[in-house]
């Protein structure tokens, strides 16, 4: 299973665009690369997820580079409610047995 | 749809108590999941089942078992609780989705605290 390094933490200010990188230098060739956000006291919830190339969805875009060794998790226009963790995953299409979070990178979003 | 629900919310037990904490997901979905997660710290896979009556051990399976009697419930059961396993358990399930890693529906958690 491919490891994944994030930044433990992060802070901006509202309204900017936040970048979250996730390094997976031996992902694999059918690995996905999926990312999480976690409230306080709640479970994590699907934010994205994508194979190479870039993804956007309502919520955020992922920039994944032609080697695929590294994601960009990209938050538009952030706001005090984006504060959260937030979970790289790369896992197999099938059989999640060994599947981590690690520790995700905490967001704080400052007024 | 409720989604993925978990009981109870919140227990004390005594350390060699036993106790079962219930998954239930109205999804219809084949996968699911229990973790743990330890504060600070990422989720932990326990256990996991792809489908009813199969059940797998995960990344930290020792002290907990499992069992998918039923397609919509997933068991996680403590049989002598220890300090070591106050922590907030979440449930989840999936379904599958052929060739990509399936996203996970995660419940609201359980919290956990052994004495």
């Amino acid at each position: 299973l491919a490891k994944t390094t994030q930044p433990i933490s992060m802070d901006s200010y509202e309204g900017q665009e936040v970048n979250i990188t996730c390094s997976h230098n031996n992902i694999a060739t059918n690995d996905y690369i999926t990312w999480y956000q976690q409230f306080p006291s709640q479970g994590p919830r699907f934010i994205i997820q994508g194979y190479k190339t870039k993804v956007t969805n309502e919520v955020a875009s992922l920039f994944i580079p032609a080697d695929r060794k590294s994601s960009t998790l990209s938050l538009p226009r952030v706001s005090l409610s984006d504060t959260a963790v937030y979970y790289c995953l790369v896992g197999v299409p099938f059989g999640n047995e060994k599947l981590t979070f690690g520790t995700g990178t905490r967001l704080t979003i400052i007024p | 749809n409720a989604g993925v629900t978990q009981t109870p919310k919140f227990r004390v037990l005594k350390t060699g108590q036993s106790m079962t904490l219930l998954c239930a997901q109205d999804m219809n979905h084949e996968y699911m999941y229990w973790y743990r997660q330890d504060p600070g710290m990422g989720l932990r896979l326990i256990h996991y089942s792809v489908g009813e009556g199969t059940t797998a051990k995960g990344e930290v399976p020792d002290g907990y078992n499992v069992s998918r009697l039923k397609k919509q419930n997933f068991l996680l059961g403590l049989e002598s609780a220890a300090p070591s396993q106050t922590s907030v358990y979440f449930c989840a399930s999936s379904y599958p989705t052929s060739g990509r890693t399936e996203t996970q529906y995660f419940g609201p958690g359980t919290r956990l605290l052994v004495l």
